[in-house]
């Protein structure tokens, strides 16, 4: 199992473009979820999916899209990039009722 | 959610034992305590969690206070790999995992 994966791994953008950071699940897990985590702080909740249909807003979640068409994918959509969006982004994903979360490998972005 | 306070950092010799502490005086009767970890330029991974009684799995223990309002994170002889960022959540299995800072841990050799 190639667990959660995210791409890409490294990205840089200019202020006001849009990109889309992929993070994909082969475990079936019913539930993923975003976090950011700037320098010397803990991960901070984006987004979350309960299952395929159904997304909400975490703790910072102004800036950022997110859509849930099917249980292996939830991409976070990134309207209008600034710099305070410089951050790393991960994608985790755990079964229901279980507390084992299996996080991505994380997405360095960089906005200029 | 409930707040967890742990110290910012704690240093350790490898091959001895490390006691990671965290309050959590709000915790709720439903609160599980879960651990993760974050190694250098990793994704958080899952160490251990309980709710009442103290835990034991390969990576670590877990000691809970008879309150409930402190728990321990033991790692029974730290390894230079055990150098993370530790991180003590409280929460059910239905909701979201929320970070705090958490302690970072250095092993010397």
């Amino acid at each position: 199992n190639a667990g959660v994966t995210q791409t890409p791994k490294f990205q840089v953008l200019k202020t006001g473009q849009s990109m889309t950071l992929q993070c994909a699940q082969d475990m079936n897990h019913e539930y993923m979820s975003w976090y950011r985590q700037d320098p010397g702080m803990g991960l901070r909740l984006i987004h979350y999916s309960v299952g395929a249909g159904i997304t909400d807003q975490g703790e910072v979640p102004n800036g950022y899209n997110v859509s849930r068409s099917t249980t292996e994918d939830f991409p976070l959509r990134l309207l209008s990039a600034a710099p305070s969006q410089t951050s790393v982004y991960f994608c985790a994903s755990r079964p229901p009722r279980t507390f084992f979360c299996t996080f991505g490998s994380g997405t360095r972005l960089t906005v200029v | 959610d409930a707040k967890t306070t742990q110290p910012n950092s704690m240093e350790s010799n490898e091959e001895e034992p490390v006691h990671l502490p965290c309050n959590h005086s709000t915790i709720s009767g439903t609160d599980y305590i879960h651990w993760y970890r974050q190694l250098p330029s990793q994704g958080p991974e899952y160490v251990i969690h309980g709710l009442t009684s103290n835990v034991n799995n390969r990576m670590a223990s877990l000691a809970i206070a008879e309150d409930r309002k402190s728990s321990t994170l033991i790692l029974h002889r730290a390894t230079l790999r055990d150098a993370a960022v530790y991180y003590c959540i409280l929460g059910g299995s239905q909701g979201n995992l929320i970070f705090g800072k958490g302690t970072k841990l250095s092993v010397k050799p």
